[in-house]
Parts: C-alpha cells; structure tokens; sequence
C-alpha cells in the first residue's frame, strides 16, 4: 500500500457520459498530481493542486476538471467522454517535490 | 519544453545484467527517477538520484547519470523474472512535476 487512494479502480461508462475519480493523497503530503496513461501517449501530466489550489496545468482538456478539497483529498471529472479518454489514470501525492508517491490507478474504460 | 526518452524494448537472459538507458532534454533537471509498472499494477519508485551525484548504488540498482550528455541509466544485477516490467524514466525540472519517458518493456528470458 503506497499510501495513496484512488476510487474506484475500475469505470466502465458510455460516451457523453460524465464520471468523477478521486484521489486520497499520502497523509502529509500537500500537492496532488494527476497523470493519464494510455498506449498512444504515454504518461501524460495532467494538473497539480497545492494545498486547495491549482498550482500548474499539463495537457489536460477543456472537458476536464478537477479539484482538491480542505482535507486535501482530489477528484478529477471527466465530463462529454469520448472513446479516445478511455486510459488508466493516477493521482501522485509529493511532498516539496521529491518523493512521489503514486497510487493504484483508476481504469477507465468508455464504450 | 522538457522531454524523456527511453527505448521501448530489452530483453536479457536470467541472471544477466540489464541496462535501461534514458535521455532528457530539461538543462534545470534536479532530480531523475526510476519507476517500475507491472502489468495491471501502479507505479513503483525505485531509486532517484539528484542532478549533483554521477552514480548512486542501491541492492542490485545503479543509477549512472551523465548529466553533460543528459543522459541516464538504470544497471540491474542478476535480473531475475520477477524484474519483468515497464521501467520509466522521470525527472523534474523547470516543470516542477514529473515529466516521464516512454517506457522500455524488460523481459527477462529463463
């Protein structure tokens, strides 16, 4: 167990649907971090929260969002899914940006 | 911007050593990392080194980093089957977040 929590661990859903995965970051660790892994490209950053607030932006959609609450813990919603967004995705807790602890990931399969 | 490259393949024999080369791009990199994916599992961090050290040595791992050629590499020792993965190569430096390379798919051969 690496401390840090994503639900659920697997997501079957339609196009055009909307879901929510969440993150439970590694207890002390301000900053979360999401990435998407899919075989076409790889590990992708997608956004950084700190503390409640976004910190840096990556090669996340517009029909993407996220955001991270006072206990810290994160959610990533992907609304308008299409086929293209199915693809593993994974929260990272870090403290002062060098211990970077991933979690389990979230599979996300849109049919 | 920054980017990681790695090969995508290596295939060793057991009890032979493997060599996981990476390259990166990012001048301001101050830490490089070496993470491992099992089929269906996370990501693992193996080993870091800071941009100031040319080798770390941990168990069977050594990180080599030639930070002139920005060029990095993870030495396992006796590879086992059990070190069958998708190794990442990832560093952070201007970015401040984690940029990683492609992936190289070890497969250790009986």
């Amino acid at each position: 167990d690496s401390g840090v929590t994503q639900t659920p661990k697997h997501l079957i859903t339609a196009t055009g649907q909307r879901v929510t995965l969440r993150c439970s970051p590694r207890s002390g660790d301000l900053s979360v971090y999401w990435y998407q892994q899919s075989l076409d490209q790889g590990l992708q950053f997608l956004i950084q929260y700190y503390n409640g607030e976004e910190r840096a932006k990556g090669n996340i959609l517009e029909r993407f969002s996220a955001q991270q609450f006072p206990d810290l813990h994160s959610e990533l919603n992907l609304s308008s899914l299409e086929l293209g967004d199915s693809a593993l995705y994974f929260c990272a807790s870090s403290t002062e940006q060098l211990w970077y602890t991933f979690g389990s990931g979230t599979r996300l399969t849109v049919v | 911007g920054e980017d990681v490259e790695q090969s995508l393949f290596l295939s060793v024999r057991e009890g032979d050593s493997s060599v996981i080369n990476c390259t990166y791009t990012d001048s301001s990199s101050t830490y490089l990392y070496w993470y491992k994916q099992e089929p269906g599992a996370g990501l693992q961090l193996l080993t870091y080194i800071f941009s100031n050290m040319d080798m770390k040595q941990d168990q069977r791992l050594t990180v080599l980093l030639n930070k002139k050629d920005k060029h990095l590499s993870l030495r396992i020792a006796d590879t086992q089957t059990g070190d069958s993965a998708i190794y990442f190569c990832a560093e952070t430096g201007s970015a401040r977040q984690l940029t990683f390379g492609s992936g190289t798919q070890l497969t250790v051969l009986p």
